[in-house]
């Protein structure tokens, strides 16, 4: 079975800019996670999405924001990217509300 | 959340065991102890989990101290693919079940 797919793998945007990035869950999993990770941290929660709907929140701008499609794939989008923004960008998905399975990530280069 | 206290780093030489330590004083009785790890490149991945009683799997074993303040994962042979940062997390499922709150793990350098 595939495991969690997240694209791109690597990008580089400008600051000001706006990015999407994708993931596709595990087959039967119904919640997708995104977590950032900068480097030298561990990762921080962004959002938590099951059945479609939000359901969890972390500290983040509103600058943040993400959406779960019927097929359970997820997009987290950024807008106004700030030098800040750089990091690895994690997706988790799970068949229920729990922790779930990652994805190798996204990394995002803000220059 | 309750915290996680974890050394930055330890080393190990290959095919030794490692103890990996994580203290948690502040633990509520609903916490479960779970153990996550990250190899360079990659997302975390699940090791193991536990509430009370020490847990063995295929890839380490928890033991979890009687008053539940601290933990230690043990790597029973090290290999050079376990090098890898190790997390130890507190997770209530109920609740705020739907995040992991991640500190910065330990760094596990193994030695050939």
């Amino acid at each position: 079975d595939a495991g969690v797919t997240q694209s791109p793998t690597h990008l580089i945007k400008t600051r000001g800019q706006h990015v999407t990035l994708r993931c596709s869950p595990i087959s039967g999993h119904k919640s997708v996670s995104w977590y950032q990770q900068v480097l030298g941290q561990g990762p921080q929660f962004i959002f938590q999405y099951y059945e479609k709907e939000e359901r969890g929140r972390g500290n983040f701008p509103d600058r943040f924001s993400a959406r779960q499609f019927p097929n359970y794939s997820s997009e987290l989008n950024v807008n106004a990217l700030l030098l800040g923004d750089s990091a690895l960008y994690l997706c988790a998905s799970s068949r229920g509300q729990g922790a779930g399975t990652f994805g190798s990530g996204t990394r995002l280069t803000v220059v | 959340d309750a915290k996680t206290t974890q050394p930055n780093s330890m080393e190990s030489n290959e095919e030794e065991p490692v103890h990996l330590p994580c203290n948690h004083s502040t633990i509520s009785g609903t916490d479960y102890i779970h153990w996550y790890r990250q190899l360079p490149s990659q997302g975390p991945e699940y090791v193991i989990h536990g509430l009370t009683s020490n847990v063995n799997n295929r890839m380490a074993s928890l033991a979890i101290a009687e008053d539940r303040k601290s933990s230690t994962l043990i790597l029973h042979r090290a290999t050079l693919r376990d090098a890898a940062v190790y997390y130890c997390i507190l997770r209530d499922p109920g609740g705020s079940n739907y995040k992991l709150t991640f500190g910065k793990g330990t760094l596990l350098t193994v030695n050939p």
